[in-house]
């Protein structure tokens, strides 16, 4: 069964440290892996993810993807109150995206 | 990027009644998009991929009749909630897979239903 797995579930944290999202996937022909953040309404896309080891930048995130061992991990770095989302990561097919349950990250001051 | 618009953004409406929720893509045409339901602080849960020129194909456990999905051109599909119920209210999302190679989805901006 195709899979993908987030983890951790929720996350709470102070304004300055650094966060490590993990998402892991089991997905038959497998194609790229998406990070995306859900505020309140529609996900917003950060990344995607089709080649193994090469780190995307976008300010203060980064994310990177590991084909062999299946997974991928989206680093935030000094982190704000406006960070706090929930940041969904999906793997693609070529048919289907495969959503995880989401990881809740709350930025506190 | 692309743009997929979505509307209505919040409805409600009494128990029995049907509501239809219209998912454009603005600035690309879209062949396929995917309709998702989304509890309170839960993931997306896919219920079906609309086809344009063929019928959607529906996720196992998501009722055709209930959730009524035509995708009656390039840049438009809709989802009829039939004979919505109290148990039918939840956050309703489209998307489309962007060109040129469908791997980045697009989200509209998502449909509240509340059915009293």
């Amino acid at each position: 069964e195709d899979k993908v797995v987030q983890s951790p579930l929720s996350l709470v944290v102070h304004e300055g440290d650094t966060v490590t999202l993990n998402c892991s996937y089991e997905v038959t022909n497998f194609r790229s892996l998406l990070w995306y953040k859900q505020e309140k309404k529609a996900p917003t896309f950060l990344f995607m993810l089709t080649s193994s080891g090469i780190e995307k930048k976008s300010g203060r995130l980064s994310s990177i993807l590991d084909k062999k061992e299946l997974f991928s991990i989206l680093n935030i770095t000094a982190t704000q109150t406006g960070d706090s989302a929930i940041y969904l990561c999906a793997a693609y097919n070529f048919n289907k995206f495969y959503f995880g349950s989401g990881t809740k990250l709350n930025v506190k001051p | 990027g692309a743009v997929v618009s979505q509307h209505p953004s919040r409805v409600i409406c009494k128990s029995g009644t049907s509501v239809k929720i219209e998912c454009r893509s603005l600035d690309f045409q879209a062949t396929t998009m995917f309709w998702y339901r989304q509890f309170p602080k839960q993931s997306l849960m896919l219920m079906a991929t609309s086809n344009e020129g063929s019928k959607a194909t529906y996720e196992q456990g998501v009722e055709k009749d209930k959730f009524l999905i035509n995708h009656a051109s390039l840049t438009l599909s809709t989802l009829t909630v039939t004979s919505a119920h109290p148990e039918d209210s939840s956050f309703y999302i489209c998307s489309a897979p962007g060109q040129p190679y469908g791997e980045k989805l697009f989200f509209g901006s998502g449909t509240q239903l509340s059915v009293l």
